[in-house]
């Protein structure tokens, strides 16, 4: 069955510290992986896309993952993270039907 | 604002009321796609449809929920006898093919009493 699981619940972190998120999917076929991003109030936005070639995908505002087919994992990553980062990030795999299965979800908050 | 427009933002309803929520998709986009989304958890599929043409239900789509996208431009999810278990956050997400970028409306957020 097709599954994501994002290892983190709830992240702290301290303006300019780095971010590393988790995220582990299970899925036979060609994989296709996305990391969104919901900032409070707002929709459901893309941060990245990992389709193929490069493992190292960039995406908006300074994000990046790295797809590690070995480890079946596309973590999401950030330098240094600023106050305007708090939000809620979806990892998500997409099936061959397009439907996007979902983890549950990472609640960052970055305190000035 | 071109994007994926959902309607009513808010719903809020008493136990056993019908309740029918509408999505429009960014123009031209074939695929439209159905989430619900609950408190601390990520948004679960529920259906999608090719056009007009509904090609998956999520075995969470139960027979008192039905989805309908006439003409191939906007679709309605439909909840009879709305449950207390169906307050949730329904998120509507369209894209022009299965291979490209799935954009999301803000969601209508369902409250039943």
């Amino acid at each position: 069955a097709q599954s994501v699981s994002q290892h983190n619940h709830h992240v702290i972190l301290s303006e300019a510290a780095s971010l590393e998120l988790g995220c582990n999917y299970s899925y036979g076929g060609t994989v296709n992986l996305f990391w969104y991003v919901q900032y409070p109030g707002q929709h459901l936005q893309l941060l990245l896309k990992y389709f193929s070639g490069d493992p190292l995908v960039k995406g908006i505002k300074g994000f990046e993952a790295e797809f590690i087919k070995s480890k079946f994992s596309f973590n999401l990553r950030k330098p240094s993270v600023q106050w305007s980062d708090t939000a809620e990030y979806f990892c998500a795999v997409k099936g061959n039907t397009g439907k996007l299965i979902f983890g549950q979800g990472t609640t960052l908050q970055v305190k000035p | 604002d071109t994007g994926v427009s959902q309607n009513p933002r808010h719903k809020i309803t008493k136990r056993g009321q019908n309740v029918t929520f509408r999505c429009d998709p960014i123009s031209e986009h074939n695929r439209l796609y159905w989430y619900r989304q609950t408190l601390g958890q990520g948004p679960e599929f529920l259906t999608y449809f090719q056009n007009e043409a509904q090609l998956e239900k999520s075995r969470l789509l139960s027979d008192r929920f039905s989805a309908e996208r006439p003409k191939g431009s906007f679709s309605t999810l439909e909840i009879q006898r709305t449950e207390q278990g169906d307050s949730a956050m329904y998120l509507c997400a369209s894209s022009f093919s299965s291979n490209t970028e799935a954009f999301f409306g803000q969601g209508t957020r369902l409250t039943v009493v």
